[in-house]
């Protein structure tokens, strides 16, 4: 159960295209499609962008994409907007009942 | 609207219990998986445990494994996480989560505000 690796920053101008990793294993990432994406600012509850690699709920923006190849997902903003700049963090399922979160990557809006 | 409200979080001593409620609203209960999910101070969130719609099946991360509990009452929408034997290191920001499914854990939609459990002597 460790967790997944995330990069610990990311930064990009307002306008631009920044994209964040999280890499995990055969016994996750690589073995399902359940791999979700929340942004979480400080003192706020976590809000789901992404689950099932690539799906979007209702009401998140299409600046956010999800992709997945092998044992390593991705998170795309394009765009990048000021409101952007928060944390964000991965999750898999990895099987005997067990989810697995990233180690969480900064995005800062220069 | 969908409503997570945890209760329970305190100040407690190591080595003794703790129990964490969590009232839900605003969505068929019984219809999701439910889990906890801790922040520690200044760090990332840690996926603690997980249930069903049915309580047929459960996970537990690691480090809380043969400590907690984790139990849903779907007559009253709630579900409750006990705190045995707890440490030092279980001090975090604990979170009442939905999954987006029944029983496999794909994803949370919705996460309360979270309830403080602070474990110190």
């Amino acid at each position: 159960q460790s967790a997944l690796t995330q990069p610990a920053s990311v930064s990009g101008s307002p306008g631009e295209s920044i994209t964040i990793s999280c890499t995990g294993s055969s016994s996750d990432i690589e073995s399902y499609n359940y791999v979700s994406w929340y942004q979480h600012h400080p003192g706020k509850a976590p809000k789901l962008m992404i689950y099932d690699v690539t799906n979007r709920p209702s009401g998140v923006s299409n600046r956010f994409s999800g992709s997945k190849a092998g044992n390593t997902a991705a998170l795309t903003i394009s765009g990048l907007q000021a409101e952007d700049e928060a944390d964000y963090y991965c999750s898999s399922y990895e099987g005997s009942s067990s989810l697995v979160f990233g180690t969480g990557t900064k995005v800062t809006v220069l | 609207e969908v409503q997570l409200v945890e209760s329970g979080g305190d100040l407690v001593q190591p080595g003794r219990s703790l129990r964490l409620s969590c009232a839900t609203s605003g969505f068929t209960f019984d219809d999701y998986a439910m889990h906890w999910v801790r922040q520690t101070p200044g760090k990332g969130l840690e996926w603690v445990s997980g249930i069903s719609w049915n309580s047929a099946k459960i996970g537990y991360a690691a480090s809380v494994k043969g400590r907690f509990t984790i139990s849903r009452d779907n007559a009253k929408n709630s579900l409750y996480l006990q705190m045995n034997s707890l440490r030092v290191e279980d001090t975090a920001l604990y979170y009442c989560a939905k999954d987006i499914f029944s029983s496999v854990w794909t994803g949370i939609d919705y996460w309360g505000q979270g309830s403080l459990v602070t474990v110190s002597s």
